[in-house]
């Protein structure tokens, strides 16, 4: 367990529904990542927030999703009218603030399997 | 463009066989170089950071090395429990925050006893 916990685990869902994630982080990390990974693929970026501030977004991140991170504690990533092409792990990463070194490594939760049928 | 590659892609190795797998890179900018381990279902699981040409990092029968173009991952007298995807990711100069990590497409490892 790296302290990084996501709900929930499985989601199957029609074409045209909306889904919404949680991750909650390590409580004293600030900063959240947001990949997705296919099948045979490496995780791709998504989004990152520092405590409550969208930093970054891939251009991955179409206008039907969206992410949040109220009070810079939990977030949630919303997908609005699923397409099938959506359907992957969604994995949330937390890493420390400028205490910890540098690139010392984000810790991932176990992710959320979405299957949109 | 930024790009990882790992390879191989498969690995099948008997138990106690030891062997390498290469993750070479192509970027603007290194600024840290991670090796991440996932089972079939779960998160990525955070290994080793190698951030300059030369540094080494072990852990068990996990040795990481890194040069100005590629990484290795050394496994010395693997177990069977050493079966699973080993995930390479970069970070560059820029983009800036921490953490956006570009990741190759691994290489699954299945080690037979």
């Amino acid at each position: 367990d790296t302290g990084v916990s996501q709900d929930p685990r499985h989601k199957i869902t029609k074409r045209g529904q909306n889904v919404t994630f949680r991750c909650d982080p390590i409580s004293e990390h600030n900063r959240l990542y947001w990949y997705r990974q296919t099948l045979g693929q490496g995780p791709e970026f998504l989004t990152y927030f520092q405590n409550e501030a969208q930093l970054e977004k891939s251009r991955l991140l179409s206008d039907r999703f969206s992410a949040e991170r109220p009070k810079g504690s939990f977030s949630t990533l919303e997908i609005q009218r699923t397409e099938q092409g959506d359907s992957a792990m969604y994995l949330c990463a937390s890493i420390g603030g400028e205490g910890l070194r540098p690139g010392q490594g984000a810790f991932f939760g176990q992710g959320t399997r979405l299957t949109v049928v | 463009e930024d790009q990882v590659t790992q390879s191989p892609e498969a690995l099948r190795l008997q138990e106690g066989e030891s062997s390498s797998l290469n993750c070479s890179y192509t970027v603007s900018g290194l600024r840290g170089l991670f090796w991440y381990r996932q089972d079939p279902g779960k998160g990525p699981e955070f290994l080793f950071t190698l951030y300059s040409a030369g540094e080494e990092k072990e852990k068990e029968r996990l040795k990481a090395t890194l040069t100005k173009k590629e990484s290795f991952l050394h496994i010395t007298a693997p177990k069977p429990e050493d079966s699973a995807t080993y995930l390479c990711a970069v970070r560059t100069n820029y983009g800036g925050s921490q953490g956006n990590l570009i990741f190759g497409k691994g290489t699954k490892l299945s080690v037979k006893p």
